[in-house]
């Protein structure tokens, strides 16, 4: 079973405080994505990343960063958190197929609350 | 901006009903997805549709694309009480792949 894993399923972090998510993948998947769901809003993309050290922006990237080293781990970070960062964080992962994604897997989520 | 909007926002109805969700999306795109979202947990795949695919069926599961609408819809038929669940589309245009904002739909036993 292809398995995408979320370092904490909750988290509370302190306004201004450097926060880091990480994410796992077991099945050599190119492409990664973060996404932050809110009531009502949806699943919005904060960046995506297709190959190692490889990154793009999404819909909503500001106040985030990404780092990709290895292929099996992508890492969200929050610069400086702040409380409008309070949110459910979702990582996925899928192979790449003929110029197209395929299904993506997705890990269990982080739930961050910056106070 | 989002690329899916789903239609309706909350759905609910009684069960052995259909249930129909619709997505309307705004570029081009190379397939389209539809999965679902337990309460609290991730998203699981249910079906994915390309582009010149027209209609696809999945056990009680028919969705169907219409690119000159920019458009797809997802048909669940004789829905159940387990069923009950947020739907969201997905549109996939090379590596990106954007959601929606999702339909809650309630299955009342």
């Amino acid at each position: 079973d292809v398995k995408v894993t979320q370092s904490s399923r909750y988290l509370v972090k302190r306004t201004g405080e450097k926060v880091f998510l990480e994410c796992v993948q077991d099945m050599d998947h190119e492409n990664m994505f973060w996404y932050r769901q809110d009531p009502g809003l949806g699943l919005r993309l904060i960046y995506f990343s297709y190959d190692v050290k490889m990154k793009e922006k999404g819909d909503i990237p500001e106040g985030y960063s990404v780092s990709r080293e290895k292929k099996e781990r992508f890492s969200l970070i929050l610069e400086s958190a702040s409380t409008n960062q309070t949110s459910m964080y979702l990582c996925a992962s899928s192979r790449m197929g003929p110029r197209m994604n395929t299904e993506a897997f997705f890990g269990q989520g982080t739930r961050l609350t910056v106070v | 901006s989002q690329q899916g909007e789903e239609d309706p926002q909350a759905l609910s109805i009684q069960e052995g009903e259909n249930a129909t969700m619709n997505c309307s999306y705004k570029t081009s795109i190379n397939n389209l997805q539809w999965y679902r979202q337990n309460s609290g947990r991730g998203l699981v795949h249910l079906i994915l549709i390309r582009s010149n695919e027209r209609e696809k069926h999945s056990g009680r599961l028919r969705v169907t694309l219409d690119t000159s609408k920019k458009s797809s819809s997802l048909l669940i038929t004789a829905s159940r009480a387990a069923d009950t669940a947020s739907y969201f589309c997905a549109t996939s245009s090379g590596s990106r792949l954007t959601f929606g904002e999702g339909t809650q739909l309630t299955v009342n036993p």
